[in-house]
């Protein structure tokens, strides 16, 4: 079983539709855990960070995490093309002190 | 506010031959990590460095090794260069060791011919 697993893509939806992003981890010593967006031919861009269970809004997007079920998902709402990526999981373990990345869910948003 | 530095941005280089790479952090963060990026493999991590000493490795042959200046600048090197260390090789910086997040540099594409 990997360490950080998300849906596999592309992931495809309609402007204005909400995108669902999802991704689970293995380690439940993992304390902070965050999304990264990556534009094809650019690098990672840190997007959200959650630390705690519940829901965390920030504009369209809100992160969702739930450390009993070891998942943490990602909602764009209101998809814009622009919102076309591939979107990075990543879990921080403190244990270790490293970041594991998931391998990526590629968006894209149809006009 | 500088962000954080890689060079070169692109290299060519042929199989047998080494390569340094080079990362300048925002100032103040005393934490680099490395990672290569494949489309097969995602982001891999290869190692960290926090206040010049190594934290952290990865799962990667001892062709690839690093080290830490004092004013936070790192370098990555690789030695016998194999075609499949073609990638993108990205450098992250952070305050506290990735643990709120990490900004990244632009990468080095990587091409072993």
């Amino acid at each position: 079983q990997k360490e950080v697993e998300q849906n596999s893509g592309p992931l495809s939806v309609p402007e204005g539709a909400i995108a669902s992003l999802n991704c689970t981890y293995s380690d439940r010593v993992s304390q902070s855990f965050f999304w990264y967006r990556q534009y094809s031919g650019k690098s990672p861009e840190l997007i959200m960070s959650i630390y705690s269970n519940g829901d965390k809004e920030d504009g369209r997007f809100t992160a969702q995490l739930n450390k009993a079920s070891q998942y943490v998902s990602l909602l764009i709402r209101d998809s814009q093309p622009s919102d076309s990526a591939t979107y990075l999981c990543a879990v921080y373990k403190t244990s270790y002190d490293k970041v594991i990345f998931g391998p990526g869910t590629s968006l894209s948003v149809i006009p | 506010k500088a962000g954080v530095t890689q060079t070169p941005r692109y290299l060519i280089k042929t199989r047998g031959q080494q390569v340094t790479l080079s990362c300048s952090p925002i100032s103040g963060h005393r934490s680099v990590s490395w990672y290569q990026q494949t489309p097969g493999q995602g982001l891999q991590f290869l190692f960290e460095y926090f206040s010049e000493t190594q934290r952290n490795k990865g799962n990667f042959p001892g062709r690839f090794s690093g080290r830490q200046f004092s004013n936070s600048r790192s370098e990555m090197n690789v030695s016998t260069l194999e075609l499949g260390d073609s990638a993108l090789y990205l450098c992250a910086s952070s305050r506290d060791r990735g643990a709120n997040g990490y900004t990244f540099g632009s990468g080095t594409r990587l091409t072993v011919v």
